[in-house]
């Protein structure tokens, strides 16, 4: 059964830092691996999504990297700013998804 | 790029009384759907897997008496709640793909709060 642990669960920086999300999975039998954010009471809004065969991909400010061999993903913010403040979800999928407990992010201007 | 919509986007109920979440995947077709649920300050935990023109299957301590899906089309599934109670009360998202190594496309969820 595929677990996925995200590190630290709750993460509080000023603004203007770089930060680094982490992302394990158990299982490397993954089609592709998906960064969500979610805001308080909304639903998710995709980040950025990483085919099995990719390394990284980025948007913007936004960088995530894929190491199935070690079960590893990272999501890198840069130049973070308070309206990154959300929750970021980290997701396995192999044909059904598995989600990760998130890491809650406060970005204090 | 795909879209799943879901309707309707908040429902509150009385107890006891069953309710209709629809799950539409706008401009593909997904033979299979998933209905997930989030408790407060909890992250996403799967229901169950929706197949088209099949039974659903349900994951370990979901009651399929209770939450009800049905996957009448390529581009439909429905989660019923019946009886529901206060502890139902939760968010419910679902996702749809075109291809099962495709990238899992999420509705907006539908909050349901039971009284």
């Amino acid at each position: 059964k595929q677990e996925v642990t995200q590190i630290p669960a709750a993460l509080s920086v000023p603004e203007g830092e770089n930060l680094v999300l982490n992302c394990s999975f158990t299982d490397s039998a993954i089609y592709n691996l998906q960064w969500f954010r979610q805001d308080p009471g909304k639903g998710l809004t995709s980040l950025l999504l990483i085919q099995s065969s990719q390394r990284e991909q980025t948007s913007g400010r936004l960088n995530a990297s894929l190491d199935k061999s070690s079960g590893r993903s990272t999501l890198y913010i840069a130049a973070s700013q308070p309206g990154d403040s959300a929750t970021y979800l980290c997701v396995a999928n192999a044909g059904k998804s598995t989600f990760g407990d998130g890491t809650t992010l406060t970005v204090k201007p | 790029g795909a879209v799943v919509s879901q309707h309707p986007s908040w429902v509150i109920c009385k107890s006891g009384t069953s309710v209709k979440i629809e799950c539409r995947s706008l401009d593909f077709q997904a033979t299979t759907m998933f209905w997930y649920r989030q408790f407060p300050k909890q992250s996403l935990m799967l229901m169950a897997t929706s197949n088209e023109g099949s039974k659903a299957t349900y994951e370990q301590g979901v009651e399929k008496d209770k939450f009800l899906i049905n996957h009448a089309s390529l581009t439909l599934s429905t989660l019923t709640v019946t009886s529901a109670h206060p502890e139902d009360s939760s968010f419910y998202i679902c996702s749809a793909s075109p291809a099962v190594t495709d990238t899992q496309y999420f509705g907006p969820g539908t909050r349901l709060t039971v009284l």
